[in-house]
């Protein structure tokens, strides 16, 4: 079964300040693919990180980068330099690159930036 | 990318009626999926919306609550049957383009009193 898991359900950050969002996931899919995403309190879900699971790299998206840790099968994101307007929820999630394509979600983790 | 509109952005519903949500693309797009978001909660899918054929829902949403129509590869709508507060969500259309990135509208905000 696939699955994503985010055990943090609320983080705070200093204003400035680096902090990691955690993933982990499972899948039996040799190939698939990795994303974040942010939602602010309006509801849209806004793309800001892609990982394929052949990617040699970690993903870097200005101040936003993936840690890609195969073998632990963990997806963390790391946002450098915290601002308030990153106050949000971030979902992590999957899609195999086989069958129905279909991405699933983790349960999603809200980050507080405090000033 | 891709520029995805949705309409309503938000709406206030009586328990029994129907609302369609539009969810319109700005280019041609061959999955186009709906989810539903209940407060305090993550994304669940309802359906993946087919050009030409019937939707394919996941398990536990139905055709006749949750009627889905694709006329064409930019344009799809959602409609919540009968409604009650339970159906009280964020509805969001998102399009992907086989092994791209999904990309999402900017929801509908549904209440039903």
């Amino acid at each position: 079964a696939q699955k994503i898991t985010q055990t943090q359900p609320g983080m705070f950050v200093q204003e400035k300040e680096a902090v990691t969002l955690d993933c982990t996931y499972d899948t039996s899919d040799p190939s698939y693919g990795l994303f974040w995403y942010k939602q602010p309190s309006s509801g849209e879900m806004i793309f800001l990180i892609y990982q394929g699971s052949y990617d040699q790299q970690n993903a870097t998206e200005g101040r936003y980068s993936l840690n890609f840790q195969k073998a632990r099968k963990s997806a963390n994101l790391v946002i450098s330099a915290s601002q308030l307007g990153d106050s949000a929820m971030y979902f992590c999630a999957m899609r195999p690159n086989t069958g129905g394509f279909k991405t699933i979600f983790g349960a999603g983790t809200r980050l507080f930036v405090k000033a | 990318s891709a520029v995805i509109s949705q309409k309503p952005s938000r709406d206030i519903c009586q328990r029994g009626t129907s609302l369609t949500i539009q969810c319109q693309v700005d280019s041609q797009v061959t999955m186009m999926f709906w989810y539903r978001q209940q407060p305090g909660q993550s994304l669940t899918l309802i359906a993946t919306a087919n050009q030409g054929s019937e939707a394919t829902y996941e398990s536990g949403f139905v055709i006749d609550k949750f009627p889905i129509s694709r006329p064409n590869l930019t344009f799809s709508t959602l409609t919540v049957s009968n409604m009650s507060p339970e159906d009280s969500s964020i509805y969001l259309c998102s399009v992907q383009r086989l092994t791209d990135t999904q990309y999402f509208g900017p929801g509908t905000r549904l209440t039903v009193l």
